[in-house]
């Protein structure tokens, strides 16, 4: 069964680097998307992107975060300076244009900022 | 503003038991209502209705919506220590951009 994969499980990162996490999702999928949750809190959207823009972003998704599509298969997300608080995990998932609402999300990167 | 209120937050139960979880939700667009179970780490999916009254069903999960009263339960029945997780419930906002709508889940432990 096809499944949304993402890279890596885990990453640890100083203060103010850059990560870059990485997601292949559904090969049939249109829309994607990026979510985060904290620990303990509840799931964050972050973005939306469909035909190689950004179709909506929330009020987290500042300046520091950049999504692209590089190439036809992998997503990603850049958070260009993190901060403590970037520490989460960070879900992609995606949709099938026409499928109402079903998204598959991949297993999470888990991100800690020390 | 669009949101989706779950209850209750959190719930302990003995194997065997039966519980229901109740989503409430205000969304505009709204086209569906989704249910995940989320253990360790990626929500999985369990359900997505669109039609009021009529039940889905996964061996000991079900679920329905209501459109006109704008809320959807999930019942588990004879509850096993491998269902403990977040249970979580989405709105599915169909609008020019699709995105769900986030509950922020029932915690449910089952106690052998």
């Amino acid at each position: 069964e096809p499944e949304v994969t993402q890279t890596p499980s885990h990453q640890v990162t100083q203060m103010g680097q850059e990560v870059i996490l990485r997601c292949v999702p559904i090969s049939n999928h249109l829309y994607f998307y990026w979510y985060r949750q904290i620990l303990g809190q509840k799931v964050e959207f972050l973005v939306s992107f469909y035909n190689n823009e950004i179709s909506e972003k929330s009020e987290i998704f500042d300046d520091q975060f950049s999504v692209e599509r590089p190439d036809g298969s992998n997503f990603t997300l850049k958070i260009r300076s993190t901060k403590l608080e970037d520490s989460a995990m960070y879900f992609c998932a995606s949709t099938e244009r026409g499928v109402s609402g079903e998204q598959y999300f991949g297993p999470g990167t888990r991100l800690t900022v020390t | 503003e669009d949101k989706v209120v779950q209850s209750p937050l959190s719930l302990v139960v003995h194997e065997g038991d039966t519980v229901t979880l109740n989503c409430s939700y205000e969304v505009t667009n709204f086209r569906s209502l989704l249910w995940y179970k989320q253990e360790k780490k990626a929500p999985t999916f369990l359900f997505m209705l669109t039609s009021s009254g009529i039940e889905k069903k996964s061996g000991r999960l079900s679920s329905i919506l209501d459109k006109k009263e704008l809320f959807s339960i999930l019942n588990i029945t004879a509850t096993q220590t491998g269902d403990s997780a977040i249970y979580l419930c989405a709105g599915f906002n169909a609008g020019n951009n699709r995105k769900l709508i986030w509950g922020l889940g029932t915690s449910l432990a089952v106690n052998p």
